[in-house]
């Protein structure tokens, strides 16, 4: 089992704030990080595949950022909306095996 | 194009009964899974399918059967329920090995109660 971690749990903004929240994974047997978004009531939704080092994905006002060497990805989102309110995953996937594990998620609230 | 879709929605059980959880896709993915959702605690994998006629144990298959007799279906079964398979139920598929590039699509998810 690999323990992959979000933080923070929660996050309530104004809306109009830029925030970013962090998955940390093992850096060791890294293969790949997903991001998912999960709106109450629907199903997880593909935002980011990320694979190399240093990588950058960006998708309207939400971008997210890698660094397999200390085992962290960043997602940002610029200029919150009340439709961003989501709760966001991500999941990793290391060589050594066959299977995501997924982190517990970040809860965004963004208050109009 | 319905994508991923899970019957029942929701089910209510005694400890004890059994049931079956059907997964359908119609994207023509090889991979499908079965997750539980636990408040508190990620998504994590019961059993999973690479292809037609194949299955394989992910995190937690204790008190859990899968077939994947056709393609485009994965049942997850419980022979005898307990209140510890309270939980939420996702299905995902993926078109090869969800590693790479290959995002899960999931379905809408099954509400499962064991008293």
């Amino acid at each position: 089992i690999l323990n992959v971690e979000q933080s923070p749990q929660s996050l309530h903004v104004q809306e109009g704030d830029s925030t970013n929240f962090t998955c940390s994974f093992p850096s060791s047997n890294f293969y790949a990080l997903h991001w998912y978004r999960w709106e109450t009531a629907k199903s997880p939704e593909a935002l980011f595949v990320m694979t190399l080092n240093g990588d950058e994905k960006k998708k309207g006002r939400i971008s997210a950022t890698l660094n397999t060497k200390e085992g962290y990805s960043y997602l940002y989102i610029k200029g919150s909306q009340p439709e961003d309110s989501a709760t966001y995953l991500c999941a990793f996937y290391p060589n050594t095996g066959n299977q995501f594990y997924f982190g517990t998620g970040t809860s965004l609230t963004v208050i109009p | 194009n319905a994508g991923v879709t899970q019957t029942p929605k929701f089910r209510v059980l005694k400890t004890g009964q059994s049931m079956t959880l059907l997964c359908a896709q119609d994207m023509n993915h090889e991979y499908m899974y079965w997750y539980r959702q636990d408040p508190g605690m990620g998504l994590r994998l019961i059993h999973y399918s690479v292809g037609e006629g194949t299955t394989a144990k992910g995190e937690v298959p204790d008190g859990y059967n899968v077939s994947r007799l056709k393609k485009q279906n994965f049942l997850l079964g419980l022979e005898s329920a307990a209140p510890s398979q309270t939980s939420v139920y996702f299905c995902a598929s993926s078109y090869l090995s969800g590693t790479n590039t290959d995002t899960q699509y999931f379905g809408p998810g099954t509400r499962l109660t064991v008293l």
